[in-house]
């Protein structure tokens, strides 16, 4: 069965540090992947997907993304985090081909930064 | 354009009633899904609707859950007989084409709490 793990559930940065959230997923072949950014009382925001090609995506606010197949990872990083990075983020993975596009999500990791 | 709107934003019903919780999706998008997100969860899919044609409800809980989208544009979920594990925001997403490679825009949710 497919599934997603975010291995973090609460990370706390410093303003101005670097950030690596963590995700693995499970799934016979290589699935589309996907991060999405929640703020409170608010919907999910697309930040960067990765579907074939270039292992390192860029994403939207200076967000980027490495896919390695040898490890079933997807983890997404930011040279610098900025306190209005604080929300949730999660991992997303959808079925490639013939598929009704439906995402099935990690837990989530809350990100909380430090001034 | 508009994104995604759900209405209402918050409802708050006694066990035993019966909701209804609405989608209007981004115009001309021919993809709709509804996600049920858990406190402190990540979103777990419900069901996805190819214009007006219900495709995929392998996620609803239980038969009192019921979905439609009569005319391929506005959505309506419906619980009946809600119990207090109905409590949860429900997401609303679309998505102009079929397909896992095609990235969904979520509206803000509406935050369902059963008394």
């Amino acid at each position: 069965a497919q599934s997603v793990t975010q291995p973090d559930i609460h990370i706390t940065v410093s303003e101005g540090a670097s950030l690596e959230l963590r995700c693995n997923y499970s799934y016979g072949a290589t699935p589309y992947l996907f991060w999405y950014v929640q703020s409170p009382g608010q919907g999910l925001q697309l930040l960067l997907k990765y579907f074939s090609g270039d292992t390192l995506v860029q994403g939207i606010k200076g967000f980027e993304a490495e896919f390695k197949r040898s490890q079933s990872s997807f983890n997404l990083r930011k040279p610098s985090v900025h306190w209005s990075d604080a929300a949730e983020y999660f991992c997303a993975v959808g079925a490639p081909s013939g598929n009704t596009g439906k995402l099935i999500f990690g837990q989530g990791t809350t990100l909380q930064v430090k001034p | 354009g508009a994104g995604v709107s759900q209405s209402p934003r918050y409802k708050v019903a006694k066990r035993g009633q019966d909701v209804a919780l609405r989608c209007d999706p981004i115009s001309g998008h021919v993809s709709l899904f509804w996600y049920q997100q858990a406190l402190g969860q990540g979103p777990e899919f419900l069901t996805y609707f190819q214009n007006e044609a219900q495709l995929d409800k392998s996620g609803l809980p239980s038969d009192r859950f019921f979905a439609e989208r009569p005319e391929g544009s506005v959505s309506t979920l419906k619980i009946q007989r809600t119990q207090q594990e109905d409590s949860a925001v429900y997401l609303c997403a679309s998505s102009v084409y079929q397909g896992g490679n095609q990235p969904q825009h979520f509206g803000d949710g509406t935050r369902l709490s059963i008394l």
